[in-house]
């Protein structure tokens, strides 16, 4: 296993379009993890599952945000209708539920037009 | 509402040295602490924890400590290598396992050769 993985690495898009990234965590883990880092900021919670039960969601998450994992694998991160405000580095973790600590991805660069 | 601060944006130390990153945090409930490393273009790579019945924690070069009474934790690194030049975030949790990981928003270490 070679670690979290995150496609694509960087992605461009104008304003209105929609973008999905996709996270492929360390198979054995059961936990995965969204966060959001913004230029001088520190990597910010999204939401996080729990095999394939989507637990938790940060109020951060507004509704043109949707994240699925389907059957406990892999995740994507959908975001509607892109703003601005949006271009972030989107980094993916994953943990098993003990210990807590989570392994990062590379993260996908998002620039939005 | 900044929970976890990280008030130097950089440091500089010679290769050789101490280098002495800080950390501060506002809410009492956070009972686990940990250290991230992040190089350019990658993901936030974890270097050591503490959880607050400790108030060190070493591993090698690495040192960790606690001041829960001050709502404060710091790094030592000795002695400082110029690969461990890198952005480290300091973050908090209200336990081990808990799924939202609070980040402060990095120290830029520069080891210099």
């Amino acid at each position: 296993d070679t670690g979290v993985s995150q496609n694509p690495r960087h992605k461009i898009t104008k304003r209105g379009q929609n973008v999905t990234f996709r996270c492929d965590p360390i198979s054995e883990h059961n936990r995965l993890y969204w966060y959001r880092q913004t230029l001088g900021q520190g990597p910010e919670f999204l939401t996080y599952f729990q095999n394939e039960a989507q637990l938790e969601k940060s109020r951060l998450l507004s509704d043109r945000f949707s994240a699925e994992r389907p059957k406990g694998s892999f995740s994507t991160l959908e975001i509607q209708r892109t703003e601005q405000g949006d271009s972030a580095m989107y980094l993916c973790a994953s943990s098993l539920v003990v210990p807590g600590q989570r392994i990062f991805g590379p993260g996908t660069r998002l620039t939005v037009l | 509402d900044q929970q976890v601060k990280q008030n130097s944006p950089s440091l500089s130390v010679q290769e050789g040295r101490i280098s002495i990153l800080n950390c501060d945090y506002t809410n009492s409930m956070f009972d686990y602490f940990l250290w991230y490393k992040k190089y350019p273009a990658e993901g936030p790579t974890f270097l050591i924890s503490i959880s607050s019945i400790k108030d060190k924690n070493e591993d090698g070069r690495f040192t960790v400590f606690l001041n829960k009474s001050a709502k404060h934790l710091s790094l030592h690194i000795v002695p400082s290598q110029p690969g461990d030049s890198a952005v480290y975030f300091c973050a908090a949790s209200v336990d081990v396992q808990a799924n939202n990981l609070f980040f402060g928003t990095g120290t830029r270490l520069t080891v210099i050769p």
